[in-house]
């Protein structure tokens, strides 16, 4: 596998909290993407972070990147309900993108 | 705004069947991919494109053949589905960067009796 976590996490937390999801890959790369996917949709990108930035934010979600542990983390401020999705890490090598198994958020009102 | 349309939303077919997945996307990509979802496994590449007449084996491509026939449309066939093949597909269309955006279809739900 080129992930290091393999299995579908699942988190439920109530609205306002805030959360964080990792993960881990295994090979070299330099984009790592966030994609969110709500029930009966395709996911949809979110945020992108490049190998020469550390840290990305876009409103309400903060992704970070540690090339050295080759690791990635995704954060949501003031959780709302309509955060409930899965969301997959993604990383671009050898010319594809490749998913993770995900995290399903549940965020409960 | 980017769109890629799948169809069927829904199919049931019998084994041993022919399935085709079809996929349309309006983006003028160059790139096309099919994933299927599966519970615990993410989404995982079948085949892709790097723009008509071409095709290429992803991660999982037993049992599937992939068609490019032009720059917006890709389909899945499935020549003899099994049971196993009972899966959500999706079909993504990108520009082929490096830091490319994939965009989605809504998938197809498959399965196979």
């Amino acid at each position: 596998s080129q992930w290091g976590e393999e299995n579908l996490q699942a988190l439920s937390i109530q609205e306002g909290e805030d959360v964080t999801m990792n993960c881990s890959y295994k090979t070299y790369t330099t984009v790592v993407q966030w994609y969110r996917q709500k029930s009966g949709k395709g996911p949809a990108l979110i945020i992108l972070i490049r190998s020469n930035e550390r840290e990305k934010r876009s409103g309400r979600l903060r992704a970070t990147l540690d090339t050295s542990s080759q690791s990635s983390s995704l954060s949501i401020t003031g959780t709302l309900a309509t955060d409930t999705a899965v969301y997959f890490c993604a990383f671009y090598g050898n010319e594809k993108i490749t998913f993770g198994a995900g995290t399903k958020l549940t965020i409960k009102p | 705004e980017a769109a890629v349309t799948q169809s069927p939303r829904n199919k049931v077919a019998v084994t041993g069947g022919k399935v085709t997945l079809s996929c349309n996307q309006t983006n003028n990509h160059n790139n096309m991919y099919w994933y299927r979802q599966d519970t615990g496994h993410g989404l995982r590449l079948i085949h892709y494109s790097y723009g008509a007449g071409s095709t290429e084996k992803g991660d999982i491509p037993d049992g599937y053949k992939a068609s490019r026939p032009s720059q917006e449309n890709f389909s899945l066939i499935l020549e003899l589905a099994t049971p196993s093949q009972t899966s959500v597909y999706f079909c993504a269309s990108g520009t082929g960067s490096s830091a490319e955006t994939l965009y989605f279809g809504s998938g197809t739900r498959l399965t196979v009796l």
